[in-house]
């Protein structure tokens, strides 16, 4: 079975300066997506990132880039230039994909992370 | 924003009643999900659906029943309602079929059971 660990309960960072997200994972999968998603105090779950295991190229979407590790089963999310918006529950998701592939999501335990003026 | 909506938004209701959350969809994806949200847990799959009458257990499916008559609704049934149950629960929505990435939540709905 997958699970996904989220060592951090809670962080908090200054406005513009940049922030670091931990997650691990284990399992025994070669192909699966890993994500993050950003649960803002409207507990609306917005995808903020996504990464391919096979891709070894980390990916970035504006100002949040991800550190992924796959043989540490690390992945990492880094805020730049943070904001006030950005305050909110971050929650890493693993997903397994294959033939029998069902689109099941496993969470972390979430990290609130609070930005501060 | 994807057509993902779930009734009630809220509920109270009380321990030993029956209590059933409905999720609508209007993209026509194959896939639905039932998750709920507690602290210290994150999301935990309930149950899911990769088609019509087509359900299968999550990993926390003790105490809950799900139906999908149509492709559009996800109904997630609380037989006998305990406090343990009070939660935050969540439907998702996915084409599959190789974009399973592309998962869109709902709102939620904060269930209290007294």
């Amino acid at each position: 079975a997958q699970t996904v660990t989220q060592s951090q309960p809670e962080m908090s960072v200054q406005e513009a300066e940049t922030v670091t997200l931990s997650c691990t994972y284990d399992t025994s999968e070669n192909n699966y997506y890993l994500f993050w998603y950003k649960q803002p105090p409207s507990r609306q779950m917005i995808l903020v990132i996504r990464q391919e295991a096979y891709k070894q190229q980390n990916a970035t979407e504006n100002r949040f880039s991800v550190n992924f590790q796959k043989a540490a089963k690390s992945f990492s999310l880094k805020i730049s230039d943070s904001q006030l918006g950005d305050t909110a529950m971050y929650f890493c998701a693993f997903m397994k994909l294959g033939s029998s592939n069902t689109g099941k999501l496993i969470f972390g335990q979430g990290t609130t992370l609070q930005v501060k003026p | 924003d994807a057509g993902i909506t779930q009734s009630p938004r809220h509920k109270v209701t009380e321990t030993g009643t029956p209590v059933t959350l409905r999720c609508h969809q209007t993209e026509n994806h194959r896939y639905m999900y039932w998750y709920r949200q507690d602290p210290g847990h994150g999301l935990r799959l309930i149950h899911y659906s990769y088609g019509v009458k087509d359900t299968d257990k999550g990993e926390v499916s003790d105490g809950y029943s799900v139906s999908r008559s149509k492709t559009e609704d996800f109904l997630l049934t609380l037989e006998s309602a305990t406090s343990s149950q009070t939660s935050v629960y969540f439907c998702a929505i996915s084409p599959g079929t190789g974009t399973f990435y592309e998962q869109y939540f709902g709102p939620g709905t904060r269930l209290t059971v007294t």
